[in-house]
């Protein structure tokens, strides 16, 4: 079974903190994205990886930014915590396949509070 | 690009009845279509999907969709619902020429007993 863990199940931070989200795939996927997901709106991408070093912007990359040094890990970074940021984020993995996207397995989600 | 509609945002129905929950997209050719599943406090689990073939597809948990271009909908259906069907359903429509993939703004399900 695909398996995608990341660091915290729940975080509070503090208006203006630098915040590192984690994320970790075991199936050797090419693919990982980071979403957020708030009541009413489903979910945006923010940023994706498709290899090592290599990144994407999505829909709403603004205050956000991304590491992938690893293929198995993909990082979201909060450079600036601001309490508009307060949401549930998702990871997700999945392999690449030439011709179009294929399905997305997720983690379990950190669901951040940004006082 | 491609976008996802969920009609309903909430829907209610009695355990062991019949469940249809609605997706339409938007997209300039034949989309990858899938549904997903949030559990409270969970993430999204896969529940189906459709990328070619039977317009009918079947799923886990006893749940089907069917494809329609016509209407351009990608409906979930399931005969009988149980209470541990109750979470968040999530329509989304992939692009056949890169990694792109939309997700709708999600269906509640509340069972009733």
């Amino acid at each position: 079974d695909v398996k995608v863990t990341q660091s915290s199940r729940y975080l509070v931070k503090r208006t203006g903190e630098k915040v590192f989200l984690e994320c970790v795939q075991d199936m050797d996927h090419e693919n990982m994205f980071w979403y957020r997901q708030d009541p009413g709106l489903g979910l945006r991408l923010i940023y994706f990886s498709y290899d090592v070093k290599m990144k994407e912007k999505g829909d709403i990359p603004e205050g956000y930014s991304v590491s992938r040094e690893k293929k198995e890990r993909f990082s979201l970074i909060l450079e600036s915590a601001s309490t508009n940021q307060t949401s549930m984020y998702l990871c997700a993995s999945s392999f690449a396949r030439l011709g179009g996207a294929e399905t997305q397995y997720f983690g379990p989600g950190t669901r951040l509070l940004v006082l | 690009a491609q976008s996802v509609t969920q009609p309903d945002i909430h829907i209610t129905v009695s355990e062991g009845a019949s469940l249809e929950l609605r997706c339409n997209y938007s997209y300039g050719a034949t989309p990858y279509l899938f549904w997903y599943v949030q559990s409270p406090g969970q993430g999204l689990q896969l529940l189906l999907k459709y990328f070619s073939g039977d317009t009918l597809v079947q799923g886990i948990k006893g749940f089907e969709a069917e494809f329609k271009r016509s209407q351009s909908s990608f409906n979930l259906r399931k005969p009988s619902v149980h209470w541990s069907d109750a979470a968040e359903y999530f329509c989304a429509v992939g692009a056949r020429n890169n990694n792109d993939m939309r997700f709708g703004a999600g269906t509640r399900l509340t069972v009733k007993p």
